[in-house]
């Protein structure tokens, strides 16, 4: 099993829906979790941290299932502008040297 | 933003040539990243320094020399490269302990392009 798994897409919506994308992780000792986002051609911005507690910001919601070890991303209200690719990455600090991994990114595209 | 800089945005460079990547951060992190993005792939971590030590090779070819003077400079020397590896090369930086837990923070990238 990957250590950090997501579907790839690509997810097509149209504006005004709702889209959720999961991702899986391998080593339950990960203890950080975050969401990025990545533009075509430009480089992956922090999108927002994932508690354990689950968080909400806006539109977009994360939350963390520990016991079913993945996370999720929930956004809610789609706009045009949040076609992007979706990046998970968990960091694991007792793993040495290069705590975090990424996922491969879950593509997302809102259409009008 | 201007927490981590990269040039130059664009590089095109002959199989023959040297060149260098610089990286700089000016959030006070104390490790830094170098990352490959070929173009519709995922991110390939290629090497880690932390506290200015080489922490992670990650199976780079020799032909990728990278260089940290400091905690906050990261160069990516560049020999002899072959066509296949024009891509996107992403420096990072992050915090290895403290609050912000790993939060890792990208430069807009240098668009490599070898002829």
């Amino acid at each position: 099993r990957k250590e950090v798994e997501q579907d790839p897409g690509p997810f097509n919506v149209p504006e005004g829906a709702t889209v959720a994308f999961n991702c899986t992780y391998s080593n339950s000792a990960s203890q950080s979790f975050f969401w990025y986002r990545q533009d075509c051609r430009k480089e992956p911005k922090l999108l927002m941290s994932v508690y354990s507690s689950g968080n909400e910001d806006g539109r977009f919601t994360a939350q963390l299932n520990r016991a079913s070890q993945y996370i999720s991303l929930l956004i809610r209200d789609s706009k045009l502008s949040d076609s992007a690719t979706y990046l998970c990455v968990v960091i694991n600090r007792n793993s040495g040297n290069t705590p975090l991994v990424f996922g491969k990114g879950t593509r997302l595209s809102v259409i009008a | 933003e201007t927490g981590v800089t990269q040039t130059p945005r664009h590089l095109v460079m002959g199989m023959t040539n040297k060149k260098s990547l610089k990286c700089e951060q000016h959030l006070g992190h104390n490790a830094m990243y170098w990352y490959k993005q070929s173009a519709k792939k995922p991110l390939e971590l290629m090497f880690v320094y932390n506290f200015k030590e080489q922490t992670e090779n990650n199976s780079v070819p020799s032909r990728f020399s990278p260089e940290c003077p400091n905690s906050s400079h990261l160069f990516l020397h560049l020999h002899t490269l072959q066509p296949e590896d024009s891509a996107l090369y992403l420096c990072a930086s992050s915090q290895v302990a403290g609050p912000e837990g790993n939060t890792i923070y990208f430069g807009e990238g240098s668009w490599l392009t070898v002829v």
